[in-house]
């Protein structure tokens, strides 16, 4: 079944302890991007990815950092989480954005809460 | 980096009934897109249009898109308490999606 995998889906955290959200996608999709979900704000782009070793900032990288290793996976990585990154996070793969490969699969979304 | 704006931002509507929603912007597309989200769930793509088509239809959906007025429209025909869920439009060009901030629909059964 082709599919975005994020992990871990629940996470409560302290500021300061540095965490890794996974995501790995099974479809050999070369665009794979991070979002953020917050109320009022919609969906804001943290950081993207074109292809393996290829990544860029989104809208909202601040204490954020990515790696694309391999093609199929795209971690979300916090350093030194604060409280204003309590958030909803969805990662999301396509096989481009042109004309015709711009559709997006997004995975089920991490609720992640900084205390 | 511009983003669609939708409206209504909440449209609640009796079961049965057509919902409309629209989606507004400034900037040049290559496609807009459609995507439905269950409370709290991940986004799932509804419907693409490009840039040079001008209506297109999938089931009870029905998107039109004018380039001219930069805005396009989601159509839900017969609409189902199922559909209770919140609506964004995306805009595709040469940069990555970007996310309007969602119709919240409501269906009444």
């Amino acid at each position: 079944e082709a599919q975005v995998t994020q992990n871990p889906r629940y996470l409560i955290t302290v500021t300061g302890k540095k965490l890794t959200v996974t995501c790995s996608q099974n479809m050999n999709h070369e665009y794979m991007s991070w979002y953020r979900q917050d109320p009022g704000l919609g969906l804001r782009q943290i950081y993207y990815s074109m292809n393996v070793e290829v990544t860029d900032k989104g809208d909202v990288p601040e204490g954020y950092k990515v790696s694309r290793k391999e093609k199929r996976n795209f971690p979300l990585i916090l350093e030194s989480p604060s409280p204003n990154q309590t958030s909803l996070y969805f990662c999301a793969s396509s096989l481009g954005y042109s004309l015709n490969t711009g559709e997006l699969f997004f995975g089920e979304g991490s609720r992640l809460t900084v205390l | 980096s511009q983003q669609g704006e939708e409206d209504p931002q909440a449209l609640s509507i009796q079961e049965g009934e057509n919902a409309t929603m629209n989606c507004s912007y400034k900037t040049s597309i290559n496609n807009l897109q459609w995507y439905r989200q269950n409370s709290g769930r991940g986004l799932v793509h509804l419907i693409l249009i490009r840039s040079n088509e001008r209506e297109k239809h999938s089931g009870r959906l029905r998107v039109t898109l004018d380039t001219s007025k930069k805005s396009s429209s989601l159509l839900i025909t017969a609409s189902r308490a199922a559909d209770t869920a919140s609506y964004f439009c995306a805009l595709g060009g040469n940069t990555p999606l970007v996310f309007g901030k969602g119709t919240r629909l409501s269906v009444i059964a």
